[in-house]
């Protein structure tokens, strides 16, 4: 199985930071990582796929970048409804592993 | 609107079985795969199975593999997991999850708002 290793396992930071998150996979995975927001009481939500596709709708102050075993997760000025959990996954083949998840909390 | 559904969560005792459903609408559902996701207590996301389109290719974590069986229903536009010998590490929110393609290997989107298992004696 592809084991997802996601860091930092938590961040603070405030508004209008920059903030990266990082992902790596224990083999290639080309570009089938996907990454996705987790608030509480709501349902997770995609914000990229393929590494660095914008989901529609979602800001474009999130930005996706890697391939192979290494990606990243960058938001470029937070805004309040940015702080929540982020994982990164990985769909190159089944199963279809997580990241332990980033929790981004307010500084 | 895409909206998935789901229901038949609930208490179990360790070894015990639960059916969860997922009933889907808003979209044409024999077009896409669909999986189960999980977050237990304290715990990030676990995927747990995956099924395609015409039910061709299916798959499991590990973790479920043997326990676990994912099926569809594309006239009743319904999926569902059959989940037996239940174990307390079952302990989940389980969530219904859309493929974005037919086949497997795709992001998820949308997610359903879930259904509680718990297992417990």
């Amino acid at each position: 199985d592809i084991q997802m290793t996601q860091s930092p396992s938590s961040l603070s930071a405030s508004v209008g930071d920059r903030v990266t998150i990082t992902c790596r996979a224990s083999q290639s995975i080309s570009r089938y990582l996907n990454w996705y927001q987790h608030k509480p009481g709501k349902a997770p939500k995609v914000l990229m796929y393929a590494a660095s596709k914008l989901e529609s709708g979602v800001p474009s102050r999130f930005r996706g970048s890697g391939s192979g075993t290494d990606f990243t997760l960058t938001i470029s000025s937070l805004q309040p409804e940015d702080f929540a959990t982020y994982y990164c996954q990985q769909s190159y083949n089944m199963p279809y592993t997580f990241g332990q998840g980033t929790i981004l909390e307010i500084k | 609107e895409v909206q998935l559904v789901e229901s038949g969560g609930g208490l179990e005792q360790p070894g015990g079985s639960l059916r969860l459903s997922c009933a889907a609408s808003g979209f044409t559902f024999n077009d896409f795969a669909m999986h189960w996701v999980r977050r237990g207590p304290g715990k990030g996301l676990e995927w747990v199975s995956g099924i395609s389109w015409n039910s061709g290719n299916i798959g499991y974590a590990d973790s479920v593999k043997g326990r676990f069986t994912i099926s569809r229903d594309n006239a009743k536009k319904s999926l569902y997991l059959q989940m037996s010998s239940l174990r307390v590490e079952d302990t989940a929110l389980y969530y219904c999850v859309k493929d974005t393609a037919a086949a497997l290997s795709n992001w998820f989107d949308p997610w359903g708002q879930g259904t509680l298992v718990t297992v417990s004696s």
